[in-house]
């Protein structure tokens, strides 16, 4: 069964402490992971996909990384506006375009 | 701007109603989704239509039902057979069904009970 767990649950950071976000995952054969943002009250807001084991993306101060059992968010000097829920999700090889979401890390990065 | 729109933000159903959730994207995407969203749980898969006039059950179905009359437009009801229907309603849109495109969501709806 596929399982997409999420750690820590929440985080707080102080503005510009570094630091990195946990998505562990099982599933029978990966096609891609995303991440995603969201904000409340809002709808998830797509950053990165990851394909393969090594692959790294980045974005502005996020850098996502993935590796055979997991993949890491590294937020580098964090900044307030960088507070959201940071949702993974994992889609298998040979399925629909369906993905499977853990329940998320909620960031709350202080002045 | 191309994207999803999610109507209404909020909805509150009384005892014993259907009510409609309404997902309209404009960005040429065969593939649209909707899900559920609890406190404490990760998104869950309610239905998905992979092309116009096809849609298939996700995970949690029961209670809900879709129609995909046109392609930029992907309703789902909430009927009364829901017992537990209070959530934040996300629909999605991705390129195609078969490939690993990113979904892109629209803002939501919060459904309440009355």
């Amino acid at each position: 069964e596929d399982q997409v767990t999420q750690s820590p649950e929440a985080l707080r950071l102080q503005e510009g402490e570094s630091s990195s976000l946990n998505c562990s995952y099982t599933v029978s054969g990966l096609r891609g992971l995303f991440w995603y943002r969201q904000d409340p009250g809002k709808g998830p807001e797509f950053l990165f996909t990851l394909y393969s084991a090594g692959e790294e993306k980045e974005k502005e101060r996020l850098k996502a990384t993935l590796t055979k059992k997991e993949s890491f968010l590294h937020i580098t000097a964090p900044k307030p506006e960088d507070s959201a829920t940071y949702l993974c999700a994992v889609q298998r090889r040979g399925g629909a375009n369906n993905l499977f979401f853990g329940t998320g890390t909620r960031l709350t990065v202080i002045p | 701007d191309g994207g999803i729109t999610q109507s209404p933000k909020y909805l509150f159903r009384k005892e014993g109603q259907n009510v409609t959730l309404s997902c309209e994207q404009n960005l040429n995407h065969d593939a649209m989704y909707w899900y559920r969203q609890d406190p404490g749980q990760g998104l869950r898969l309610i239905y998905y239509s992979q092309i116009v006039n096809d849609f298939q059950k996700g995970d949690i179905a029961e209670g809900y039902s879709v129609s995909r009359e046109k392609k930029e437009s992907f309703p789902l009801t909430v009927t009364s057979a829901q017992k537990n229907p209070t959530a934040f309603y996300l629909c999605a849109s991705s390129i195609n069904w078969n490939g690993n495109q990113p979904q892109h969501f629209g803002d939501g709806t919060r459904l309440s009970i009355l």
